[in-house]
């Protein structure tokens, strides 16, 4: 079974401009998350979908937003770029949106790691 | 924003040695606790979950939890160069969301 999908890996990008990402999760799976990561913060949630709808979003700005489509995947946009953006952008998704042991666990993409300057 | 925090500073051990990692967490009512091993220039990949007091055995892991006191640790047992890598607490906090900790880097040396 693939696993998740996250496009592009990488990505150069000036302040001002707006990103588009992309994330394919592992087939069946309904819910897809967004974490982003940097040296400083570490791993910190930017929001969760499930069933095309916003469940859960985390501590970020309106210029972070997101959107699921019907077949699950899932994209994440960033507008007005800003330095402090440059970042690895995980996607993770799980079976049925319960981070339950017994459930399914999150399994994360590679990552899309965005470079602002 | 529940808190999740992990001993800073890398860990040097010995190759075969113990390998010992903490992690406490502020939410007392968190259920389910995870670690994930991250290599560098890689995603994380969850190597063990616990939920319940006591001790996890998963191969050359151990994940123990101890809710009263609210800390996690996991235990990597006969430790290989190729465990070398970054090593995050993971803890529900009962949103459909993980806080993590900012990981323990691990060192084996030959």
């Amino acid at each position: 079974k693939a696993g998740v999908t996250q496009t592009p890996r990488y990505l150069i990008k000036t302040r001002g401009q707006q990103v588009t990402l992309s994330c394919s999760p592992i087939s069946g799976h309904r819910s897809v998350s967004w974490y982003q990561q940097t040296p400083g913060q570490g791993l910190q949630f930017l929001f969760e979908y499930f069933s095309e709808t916003q469940r859960n979003k985390g501590n970020f700005p309106g210029r972070f937003s997101g959107r699921q489509f019907s077949n699950s995947r899932s994209e994440m946009n960033v507008s007005t770029l800003e330095l402090g953006d440059s970042a690895l952008y995980l996607c993770a998704s799980s079976l049925k949106g319960q981070i339950d042991i017994q459930i399914s666990p999150l399994h994360f993409g590679n990552g899309t790691r965005l470079t602002v300057t | 924003q529940k808190e999740v925090e992990q001993n800073s500073g890398p860990l040097s051990v010995p190759e075969g040695a113990i390998a010992s990692l903490n992690c406490t967490y502020s939410d007392r009512g968190s259920q389910s606790f995870f670690w994930y091993r991250q290599y560098s220039g890689k995603s994380p990949e969850l190597i063990m979950f616990i939920y319940s007091n006591g001790d996890k055995e998963d191969g050359r892991f151990t994940a123990q939890l101890n809710k009263a006191s609210q800390y996690v640790s996991l235990l990597i047992r006969d430790s290989q160069p190729s465990d070398s890598a970054t090593y995050l607490c993971a803890v529900n906090d009962g949103n459909n969301r993980l806080a993590f900790g900012k990981g323990n880097q691990v060192v084996v040396i030959p």
